[in-house]
């Protein structure tokens, strides 16, 4: 069965540290990759997708995402973060036009 | 810039009223999809629909219905609300386009309480 698993259901980090963001998933062919955020009381906003080539995803906001086959996994990075991307976020894998989401991790921000 | 737009932010329905949801697009995208979101368990499909007056069940249809009537318009309809339909509501659209498939462009959301 296809499915999104985001290990992590709440993090905290101090501002200006590293951030990674767990996500794992189940899904039988190559599969189209996604991370979204949602800030409070908002719709989900895509950072970032992977369809096919580079692993290595660029997205807005200074966030990354590496594509490992090998461990079925797409995590989500920042090398150092704001106050503002205190967030929930959303891992999705996609295929024949719908999409499975994860069921978010909520990143909360120390000054 | 795509935009979807959803016709309530907060919405407050009394049990077994009829309660309509609004869904617009502007970018002439072909699907469309109606979720709800509830702490904990992210998002889940109640329907979609992939061209006009097309619709699909998703993972918990059961006490919504869809009209599609129009290619930019989605609407959810709650035919007898209930209190466990108390949750976020987000819609959300995609395109056929080669290079673009399955990535979904949401609304803000409506938060809808049924007392």
């Amino acid at each position: 069965a296809q499915s999104v698993t985001q290990p992590d259901i709440h993090i905290t980090v101090s501002e200006g540290a590293s951030l990674e963001l767990r996500c794992n998933y189940s899904y039988g062919a190559t599969p189209y990759l996604f991370w979204y955020v949602q800030s409070p009381g908002q719709g989900l906003q895509l950072l970032l997708k992977y369809f096919s080539g580079d692993t290595l995803v660029q997205g807005i906001k200074g966030f990354e995402a590496e594509f490992k086959r090998s461990q079925s996994s797409f995590n989500l990075r920042k090398p150092s973060v704001h106050w503002s991307d205190a967030a929930e976020y959303f891992c999705a894998v996609g295929g024949y036009n719908k999409l499975i989401f994860g069921a978010g991790t909520r990143l909360a921000v120390h000054p | 810039d795509v935009k979807v737009t959803q016709s309530s932010r907060y919405l407050v329905k009394r049990t077994g009223e009829k309660v309509f949801l609004e869904c617009v697009q502007d970018m002439d995208h072909e699907n469309m999809f109606w979720y709800r979101q509830d702490p904990g368990l992210g998002l889940r499909l109640i329907y979609f629909s992939y061209d006009v007056k097309m619709k699909e069940k998703g993972d918990i249809p059961e006490g919504y219905s869809v009209s599609r009537e129009k290619k930019e318009r989605f609407s959810l309809i709650l035919e007898s609300a209930s209190t466990n339909q108390t949750s976020m509501y987000l819609c959300a659209s995609s395109s056929h386009l080669a290079g673009d498939t399955d990535t979904q462009y949401f609304g803000p959301g409506t938060r809808l309480t049924v007392l």
